[in-house]
């Protein structure tokens, strides 16, 4: 079946360094892919996406690159703040009549000053 | 415009209670769905709603869990009776159209002692 898989997380970066959290997906058909962000005590909230191979998805100084061939969808940035500090979710959702998104088990994020 | 509204924000009840979750969605979305978020893993979808019919209730657990959305905007999540497992976050989100355009809700912590 349709699945996400994440890097294990806690990842701990000091302040301004480069963070890469990977993400690979399983899936019939052709997804759309999707990193959310959940900070502390809040719910989540889309980051960015990609809806075609090769598609770049970036906000926030956030980028992925949908890669068909790896079927991967890593995020990167190049120089996190504390304030990025927050769980990340990849996910993706196929096309369909459903629209229903499917998950990576998340990644915690830890920026130190 | 307004948010995703969840209450209660945090529940403990024990084990062969019964507990029921409310969710107000962004007016005018007419897709609803229910995440089930276990800790340390990301939110699976257990049933969405597309105006007041469901769409996709595949992963409902039917023999505990039941939902509704009255007149195609409130819905309410119950679970009767609970177990152990059933301690999760339940997320709630909406969306304008199917598969685009999601906000979810902060989120009920569920607590079964």
């Amino acid at each position: 079946g349709d699945s996400v898989t994440q890097m294990e997380g806690p990842v701990t970066l000091s302040e301004e360094a480069f963070l890469t959290i990977n993400c690979t997906y399983t899936a019939t058909g052709y997804p759309s892919l999707f990193w959310y962000v959940q900070y502390p005590g809040e719910g989540l909230q889309l980051l960015l996406k990609a809806t075609k191979a090769d598609d770049k998805g970036s906000n926030k100084g956030f980028e992925a690159t949908y890669r068909k061939e790896t079927t991967s969808f890593h995020l990167e940035k190049g120089s996190v703040q504390v304030s990025d500090s927050a769980v990340y979710f990849c996910a993706l959702t196929v096309s369909s009549n459903t629209g229903k998104l499917i998950f990576g088990q998340g990644t915690t994020l830890q920026v130190k000053p | 415009e307004a948010g995703v509204a969840q209450s209660p924000r945090y529940k403990i009840i024990e084990k062969r209670q019964s507990v029921a979750f409310w969710c107000n969605p962004i007016s005018g979305h007419a897709t609803l769905y229910w995440y089930q978020q276990i800790l340390g893993q990301g939110p699976k979808l257990l049933i969405q709603f597309q105006n007041n019919g469901v769409v996709d209730d595949s992963q409902l657990p039917k023999d505990r869990f039941s939902a509704e959305r009255l007149k195609g905007v409130d819905s309410t999540l119950k679970i009767q009776p609970a177990k152990l497992e059933d301690s999760a976050v339940y997320l709630c989100a909406s969306s304008n159209q199917q598969g685009s355009g999601y906000t979810f809700g902060s989120g009920t912590r569920l607590t079964v002692v």
